[in-house]
């Protein structure tokens, strides 16, 4: 079935440094999906990439999604406290079914 | 004010006993679903439902059992058949024509 790898799984970082995590699929996807979950709260929806190539910013966020649609990243410019969570990308290969969600990256920021 | 609610928050069982955790939208999606979160394994698929009175099961389904009367409700059972319960359990919905799923604050569940 379906694999979506994600990496690093903890990482943590001075405030004011940059972050990135990055996800891989075993099969090429229909687009991808970029959740964060705070300490103690449930996922949030982020932002959605579709287009192969694509990339997309929100504020300090940049969302990537790779030419062979098999991979993204996620990369946080100048982290502060306030993006401490986990954040987890899920792929779906269409058909609105179904996604598979990586095994999240866990963001520490060190004020 | 729209949402989807789980209830309660925090449940203790014994071990043996059967338990049901609720989940409702009133986001009038069609589909609906249950995850497992363990810390270090992500988000695993329990049970999925894309339309009333149809379910199906997802990665990890075994002593698990869900039901979908109403659009509104998916109710999950946690029976005496999973070996290990303790987790957090989260509920999701999705509208119609996006993979975009909205996630219930969570049930965290104890089993002693």
């Amino acid at each position: 079935g379906q694999q979506v790898m994600q990496i690093p799984q903890y990482q943590h970082v001075q405030e004011g440094e940059d972050f990135t995590t990055y996800c891989n699929s075993s099969t090429t996807l229909s687009n991808i999906q970029w959740y964060k979950q705070r300490p103690g709260g449930h996922p949030v929806f982020l932002i959605q990439l579709v287009k192969s190539g694509e990339v997309k910013k929100q504020k300090r966020l940049t969302f990537q999604f790779g030419e062979a649609k098999k991979n993204s990243s996620l990369h946080i410019t100048a982290t502060q406290t306030t993006d401490v969570g986990t954040y987890f990308c899920a792929g779906s290969t269409g058909g609105y079914q179904k996604v598979t969600f990586g095994i999240g990256t866990k963001l520490q920021v060190i004020p | 004010d729209g949402g989807i609610t789980q209830s309660p928050k925090y449940l203790f069982r014994k071990e043996g006993q059967n338990v049901t955790l609720s989940c409702e939208q009133n986001l009038n999606h069609d589909a609906m679903y249950w995850y497992r979160q363990d810390p270090g394994q992500g988000l695993r698929l329990i049970y999925y439902s894309q339309i009333v009175n149809d379910f199906q099961k997802g990665d990890i389904a075994e002593g698990y059992s869900v039901s979908r009367e109403k659009k509104e409700s998916f109710p999950l059972t946690v029976t005496s058949a999973q070996k290990n319960p303790t987790a957090f359990y989260l509920c999701a919905s999705r509208p119609t024509s996006t993979d975009t799923q909205y996630f219930g604050p969570g049930t965290r569940l104890t089993v002693l």
